[in-house]
């Protein structure tokens, strides 16, 4: 089952911040984001592990709540260039057969005005 | 730039008709993934492979199929087309096939199945 994000769309203004949630029904091993513009490849932000290890950009910042299995990415001080769909994609605790199978959500749309 | 290639760019076929996908990995990474973008589906994983062997399998529809070859490129073959095959199709690669690793994704390949 595919994690769930909210909100489905943002418009902020330059400058503004933001915020984009990702929960998930199963136990999670990783949170990964990405940044993915039309027509182009997502492009990796940030990863979060279980027991608290972070790996991405150093202007984004994100949490992963490892007991609600929730995650959220913070965007402060938005750009034009942040504009673009952020996806979740998420890594099963479960191992097994599971792997790297990354379960994308459905995409948060996000808009920045000058 | 990720670092993944793949070939074609574009690809344009009739319905019934056989394709192949082609990815490099970045250099050093022996992992790489398969995903489909569509509108309808959104961005779902179809199958992982790690240093030749087949590692994780998603919703991989039995037309299709995958192999990673000793030079550690993947191609995915795509056959029996039906327009709703028609979709981006990404590789990614990653450095090994643990739960944690980052998924590098490349540009991608356009299908349209006429």
């Amino acid at each position: 089952q595919q994690p769930v994000q909210s909100p489905q769309a943002v418009i902020l203004r330059e400058g503004e911040d933001a915020v984009i949630n990702c929960s998930s029904s199963k136990a999670l091993y990783s949170v990964h984001w990405y940044r993915q513009k039309h027509g182009e490849a997502p492009v990796f932000l940030m990863i979060l592990l279980k027991g608290g290890e972070q790996k991405g950009h150093e202007k984004i910042s994100a949490s992963f709540n490892e007991k609600k299995q929730q995650s959220s990415l913070y965007l402060t001080a938005s750009q034009l260039s942040y504009s673009g769909t952020y996806f979740c994609g998420t890594v099963s605790s479960a191992g097994g057969t599971s792997y790297g199978k990354l379960t994308f959500g459905q995409g948060t749309i996000l808009t920045v005005h000058p | 730039d990720s670092g993944v290639t793949q070939t074609p760019k574009h690809l344009i076929t009739a319905t019934g008709q056989r394709v192949t996908l082609r990815c490099s990995p970045r250099s050093g990474d022996l992992s790489v993934y398969w995903y489909q973008q569509s509108l309808d589906q959104g961005l779902q994983f179809l199958i992982q492979y790690y240093n030749g062997e087949e590692r994780a399998k998603g919703n991989i529809l039995e037309r299709f199929s995958a192999q990673q070859f000793p030079d550690l490129h993947s191609e995915l073959n795509l056959s029996s087309l039906e327009l709703g095959d028609s979709a981006l199709y990404f590789c990614a690669s990653s450095g090994s096939a643990g739960l944690g690793e980052t998924q590098y994704f490349g540009p991608g390949t356009r299908l349209l199945v006429l």
